[in-house]
């Protein structure tokens, strides 16, 4: 069965501290796909990670890709208040395999 | 950068009514659209996937009479949910891919979606 699976769920932090949101799939897929949902707004894009050891930064934002471990990391540096919203990973097989989501709560 | 414009971005209707949702991918072209279905504090559903000129594929469970989907041309597929009832108030996400770039290398990009609210 396809899947993916993210975690934490759910993540209260302070302002200015660092996290990791993990995201674990299945498949042998070599495309794994970041996404950023706003409350009631639809899904904005932040990364694509198409290779073995792809890392991308944003701002405070850095994703990278294992693939032998089937791992995808969301980090987060020195959060700020804005960045809470909820996160998605998808795994690419054609169609998107999406993970539950992380609810990231910043506090300030 | 790409847009997909989904529009109306909210419906409030009584049961009984059926609705029009479309998907518009404004400045590329698309042969695949995928419609998803969200609830509150859950992640993306996938409904089913459009293909231009031919019939969409319906995810298990989901019942093609009662989620028409349409694809008539390379930039716009529409949802009809038929007969809507209190159940299928929901928010729905069309997304498209750009049919210029490889089928390995196409990014999804997704409509504002839809707030069905059915009263």
């Amino acid at each position: 069965e396809l899947k993916v699976e993210q975690n934490p769920l759910f993540l209260s932090m302070q302002e200015g501290k660092n996290y990791t949101i993990y995201c674990n799939y299945s498949t042998t897929s070599d495309r794994l796909y970041w996404y950023r949902q706003d409350p009631g707004k639809s899904l904005e894009s932040l990364f694509v990670l198409l290779s073995n050891g792809a890392v991308k930064q944003e701002g405070r934002l850095m994703a990278s890709l294992d693939t032998k471990a089937r791992l995808s990391t969301l980090h987060i540096t020195a959060a700020v208040h804005d960045l809470s919203a909820t996160y998605f990973c998808a795994e690419s097989n054609y169609q998107l395999i999406w993970g539950a989501g992380t609810k990231l709560i910043i506090k300030p | 950068g790409a847009v997909v414009s989904q529009h109306p971005s909210r419906v409030i209707c009584k049961s009984g009514t059926s609705v029009k949702i479309e998907c518009r991918s404004l400045d590329f072209q698309a042969t695949t659209m995928f419609w998803y279905r969200q609830f509150p504090k859950q992640s993306l559903m996938l409904m089913a996937t459009s293909n231009e000129g031919s019939k969409a594929t319906y995810e298990q469970g989901v019942e093609k009479d009662k989620f028409l989907i349409n694809h008539a041309s390379l930039t716009l597929s529409t949802l009809t949910v038929t007969s809507a009832h209190p159940e299928d108030s929901s928010f729905y996400i069309c997304s498209a891919r750009d049919s210029a770039r490889g089928p390995r290398n196409q990014p999804q990009h997704f409509g504002d979606g839809t707030r069905l609210s059915i009263l």
